[in-house]
């Protein structure tokens, strides 16, 4: 069973640029969630993704958006960057809407200079 | 909303102690609980999970307490040992879809 998988691992951008994230989600899971990790902070939910449709959205600015595609795999993209955007942007997938225990990728390591 | 906290920041346990770890939660309609892991350099990785029909559950060296009128969630490990040290969080959900909220965390150092 392949778990969630993440690419690239580290990125480097600068202030106003934009960037794009992608997810491969578990073998079976549908669901696909996007958090970001500030350094010393819990994840904070970004949105979340079900059968290629937003299914709940935190307290983030629209200038965050996502994509799931028909096998399930994800992507975040950010425009406009601003320093406060360097964090690690974790993805989670599950089997299903419901009350599910998410698995965590390893994460994007993105730094805005 | 939803704010969770945990109790504490950091805590050192010997090897072979018990550990617990606290979480409040605010939200009355929370109805589903996990217990996540995170080892440096690496996501978060799923432990336990209970849901609010439940006061506790059991895993293997782990479990979790759940106790609605306080709102408030506990993990406890068994005979620690030095991998289980990691930052662990707990995460907690409602709505009927999985907008989940975490913690701050605690640090759990186990002393060999």
């Amino acid at each position: 069973e392949t778990g969630v998988t993440q690419s690239p691992t580290h990125l480097i951008k600068t202030r106003g640029q934009q960037v794009t994230l992608r997810c491969s989600s578990q073998s079976g899971h549908n669901t696909v969630s996007w958090y970001q990790q500030a350094l010393g902070q819990g994840p904070q939910f970004i949105f979340q993704y079900y059968r290629e449709e937003e299914n709940g959205r935190g307290n983030f600015p629209p200038r965050f958006s996502g994509l799931q595609f028909p096998n399930y795999s994800s992507e975040l993209n950010v425009n406009a960057l601003e320093l406060d955007d360097s964090a690690l942007y974790l993805c989670a997938s599950s089997a299903g809407q419901g009350n599910q225990p998410q698995h965590f990728g390893d994460g994007t390591r993105l730094s805005i200079l | 909303g939803e704010s969770v906290g945990l109790h504490l920041p950091t805590l050192s346990v010997q090897e072979g102690d018990n550990s617990i770890i606290n979480c409040a939660y605010s939200n009355s309609a929370s109805d589903y609980f996990i217990w996540y892991k995170q080892e440096s350099g690496k996501g978060p990785q799923f432990i336990i999970d209970i849901r609010s029909n439940m006061d506790k559950r059991q895993g293997q060296r782990v479990t979790v307490l759940l106790n609605k009128t306080v709102k408030h969630l506990s993990l406890q490990i068994a005979a620690t040992q030095p991998g289980d040290s990691a930052v662990y969080f707990c995460a907690v959900t409602w709505g009927g879809y999985q907008k989940v909220t975490f913690g701050t965390g605690t640090k759990l150092q186990v002393i060999p």
